[in-house]
């Protein structure tokens, strides 16, 4: 079984400035897609970025980049220039897939984001 | 193009009721997902269909059955309602099951 973990359960930051999410993930499998979600009070969760195992290359969307570091199993989310809608809670999320299927996503707990004006 | 829909929103219960909640993407997308969320902690999955005609358990199948009743619709019941599945319901489809999945926006149960 997989497990998700996000060590910081709440971070505070003041706007437009860069801030760096942590999550650490334990697996076996070497096929596997991570994921970050954003869910912001309206509840819905929406994602933020997508990172396949296999690519060495790290994903960027617009402000949101990863780090993600497959030995270590560690994929952080850093936003830069950060803005107060991205005030939520930020899921870490692991999906496997290999020739035997795939499963749903695995999730970490969360961690708060606040953006401060 | 309205994504991923799911009704009733809110609904409260009271302990041994049942009731269904309900869940339709107009994407085209063959798979489809119940998870729940509880207070301080991820979505955990409950159920899903990898394709129209299967269904499987997640991680927390107990007190809960599903229907794939076509290739838009993903059905989640509750037949006897309990105090522990008091949560927020989220429904999600992808394309193919392994790919991306995209969520609706929720149906927060309260069991009393």
């Amino acid at each position: 079984a997989q497990t998700v973990t996000q060590s910081q359960p709440e971070m505070s930051v003041q706007e437009a400035e860069t801030v760096t999410l942590s999550c650490t993930y334990d697996t076996s499998e070497s096929n596997y897609y991570l994921f970050w979600y954003k869910q912001p009070p309206s509840r819905q969760m929406i994602l933020v970025i997508r990172q396949e195992a296999y690519k060495q290359q790290n994903a960027t969307e617009n402000r949101f980049s990863v780090n993600f570091q497959k030995a270590a199993k560690s994929f952080s989310l850093k936003i830069s220039d950060s803005q107060l809608g991205d005030t939520a809670m930020y899921f870490c999320a692991f999906m496997k897939y290999s020739g035997g299927g795939a499963d749903g996503l695995t999730f970490g707990k969360g961690t708060h984001l606040i953006i401060q004006p | 193009n309205a994504g991923v829909t799911q009704t009733p929103k809110f609904q409260v219960l009271k302990t041994g009721q049942s009731m269904t909640l309900q869940c339709a993407q107009d994407m085209n997308h063959n798979s489809m997902y119940w998870y729940r969320q509880d207070p301080g902690m991820g979505l955990r999955l409950i159920y899903y269909s990898a394709s129209e005609g299967t269904t499987d358990k997640g991680e927390v199948p107990n007190g809960y059955n599903v229907s794939r009743l076509n290739k838009r619709e993903f059905s989640l019941r509750l037949e006897s309602a309990a105090p522990s599945q008091t949560s927020v319901y989220f429904c999600a489809s992808s394309v193919v099951f392994g790919d991306t999945q995209y969520f609706g926006p929720g149906t927060r149960l309260t069991v009393l």
